[in-house]
């Protein structure tokens, strides 16, 4: 069974840093590109961050750009996202998908909430 | 970037009602694009991919159609199910964006 379970979301200050972390199961973790999409409370979906297969090529929406870094480790098959001088709009549920165009699995989220 | 626009962004219906979602892209996106159905506090789950692909497991009321700007996911029979949200997300050129969603409630 494909597992997605997102983990290290929270209350955080303004400019402060987080690590969101997504730990894959139940699929051939490395033979998949990966996704991190978000969504503000009682908003709509953001498509936040891409990863190639290998790690070597990503993009990020130009909202997180310069501020989030996207990385995997194929070997523990997990997938991390580095939110670096947070913002109260990046306040949202953060959703680890499977995939790289679309997403056909999305783990469960976890909330991220940049408050003083 | 690309924008998507769905239409209408909540719709009222009965069970057994056919229903229409209509999603429209600001340039030509050929058929890349998926619809996504969320329930509330759930993640989404993808139904259709390259525009008219059922996904695997998805119910055959469900079905996608379009190209270029205008798409539609249509649900044939609605059923008690079916009252979520549903987007429509272009993988054309990135940025990926999604469609604000439409929200379907029962009538």
């Amino acid at each position: 069974e494909v597992q997605l379970v997102e983990s290290g979301g929270g209350l955080v200050q303004p400019g402060g840093s987080l690590r969101l972390s997504c730990a894959a199961s139940g699929f051939s973790f490395s033979s998949y590109e990966m996704t991190w999409v978000r969504q503000a409370p009682g908003k709509g979906l953001e498509w936040v961050s891409y990863i190639s297969r290998s790690g070597g090529t990503t993009y990020y929406a130009d909202s997180v750009k310069g501020r989030f870094t996207i990385s995997r480790d194929n070997a523990k098959t997990s997938l991390d996202l580095q939110m670096n001088s947070l913002r109260a709009d990046d306040t949202a549920v953060y959703y680890c998908a499977r995939g790289g165009w679309y997403f056909d699995f999305w783990g469960r989220g976890t909330l991220v909430t940049v408050s003083s | 970037d690309i924008q998507m626009t769905q239409s209408p962004s909540t719709l009222s219906a009965s069970v057994g009602d056919r229903v229409t979602i209509t999603c429209r892209a600001s340039q030509s996106i050929s058929s890349w694009l998926a619809w996504y159905q969320q329930k509330p506090g759930k993640a989404p789950k993808l139904l259709i991919y390259k525009a008219s692909s059922l996904d695997s497991g998805v119910p055959s009321r469900f079905s996608g159609s379009g190209f270029g700007t205008e798409f539609t996911l249509t649900i044939s029979s609605l059923q008690p199910d079916d009252f979520a949200t549903y987007y429509c997300q272009h993988y054309n050129t990135y940025p990926w964006t999604f469609g604000q969603g439409t929200k379907v409630e029962i009538k």
